[in-house]
This record gives C-alpha cells, structure tokens and sequence, in this order.
C-alpha cells in the first residue's frame, strides 16, 4: 500500500535561517507530487507542485522552494525564513494523468518562525 | 480561473438535526468537485467526489451547475462528523483548488 512521510512534524526557526522540509511517499511511481500551506481562516494554499524529477512548478511567488531529486521526494526550502511563512505545510501525492483523482495527504509539518 | 468559497467558517448544530455546509465554485469549464475532511489530530481525507454520485457516512452531495454550487449535506448530524471541511475544484489540470474551509461542530 501506498504511504506518505513528511518530517520533522514540528520546527520553530528564527527569522532568517534557512528551512529544509521532507516529504517521501511509498508504494508508488511517478506520483505527483504537491506542496500546500494550511493556515488559519485562509484555507489550503498550493504553493508547489511535481509531474516528474525535476520538474517543479510555483503557483504564488514567496520566499520558498521546492525541488524533487528523486521520483519520490520532494523538499520543500528556504534560504531565509520570514516570520511570514509559519504555518502548517502538507505534501500530498495523486497517481498520475487521468481525471477524478484522489490526493492523499501527509502528516504536515508546523512550521514556526520567531 | 478557478475559485472555491466556502462562505461559513464556523457552523454548529445539535446532534440529530440536519447539517449542509455551503460551496460555491467559479470555473467557465466542466469541473470535478470534492469534499476533503479533517478530523482533529488525523489527517486531511477525502469524503467524497461528485462524480461517484456516492454516500459517504450519511453525506451526499449534489453538483449544480446551474447555481454553481455543490453543497455537502447530511440529514441526522452526529458528535463524530465533528471537523473541518473543505470544498475542492479540479479544472482541465490535475491541481485542486481548495475553499478556506468550514469548522463543523456538532453538539451533544
């Protein structure tokens, strides 16, 4: 069966440092992939989503990253944290191409930055 | 472009009493809409899509096309459908855009 990892499942930073968050998926090829910020009264946010190795495309300009090194990692990054990007980040996965398909969604991470 | 709202962010209910947690969609194509539940300390899940025409744990939901809505209902709420709810949209991609969510609680 199909799993999804992400860690660490809690961060605090301080303002500035640099933000490395994993997120690893089981049982699957070529998943898509996909990076999301929840946040209080604001709803789910795509911030990034992956067809493929390498492949990576942004939805909202900010101050993160995101890379896939792999078929089924993907990292999401910072070279310097703003106190504007707490919140808690989940990665999801859906099988490739065709319509109607589920996205299934890691653990989160809650991110602080002070 | 797509856009969800979802316009209640807080809806509470008695137990047994009926519940519809309220979509509305923006999108000038044919859209697949879902419902996404979290639970408290599990999660974010899907409930249940349009295209399955299915039940899930006593919801259904109904696209409307021509109001443009796909409102979750459920006849006889209880304390477990507690949660927070997400309407979603998938266009002519496979991205989803999510509403900003609805905190369901349902009373005792």
């Amino acid at each position: 069966s199909q799993t999804i990892h992400q860690w660490p499942a809690t961060l605090v930073q301080p303002v500035g440092s640099p933000l490395s968050l994993e997120c690893t998926v089981e049982g699957t090829s070529n998943p898509n992939l996909y990076w999301y910020r929840q946040a209080a009264g604001r709803g789910l946010q795509l911030l990034f989503y992956s067809v493929g190795i390498g492949q990576i495309s942004s939805e909202v300009p900010q101050n993160l990253s995101a890379s896939r090194p792999q078929d089924r990692q993907f990292i999401l990054s910072s070279k310097k944290l703003l106190l504007s990007d707490s919140g808690f980040y989940l990665c999801a996965w859906s099988v490739p191409a065709g319509g109607g398909n589920e996205q299934f969604f890691g653990p989160g991470t809650r991110l602080t930055v002070l | 472009a797509q856009r969800v709202t979802q316009p209640e962010k807080l809806l509470s209910v008695f137990k047994g009493a009926p519940v519809e947690l309220k979509c509305n969609y923006s999108y000038s194509g044919s859209p697949e809409l879902f419902w996404y539940v979290q639970y408290s300390r599990q999660r974010l899940q899907l409930l249940l899509r349009h295209i399955s025409r299915e039940s899930i744990k006593g919801f259904t939901a109904d696209l409307n096309k021509g109001e443009t809505s796909f409102h979750l209902k459920k006849p006889f709420a209880q304390e477990e459908d507690s949660a927070m709810y997400y309407c979603a949209l998938r266009g002519s991609n496979y991205k989803l855009t999510f509403g900003k969510g609805t905190l369901l609680t349902v009373n005792p």
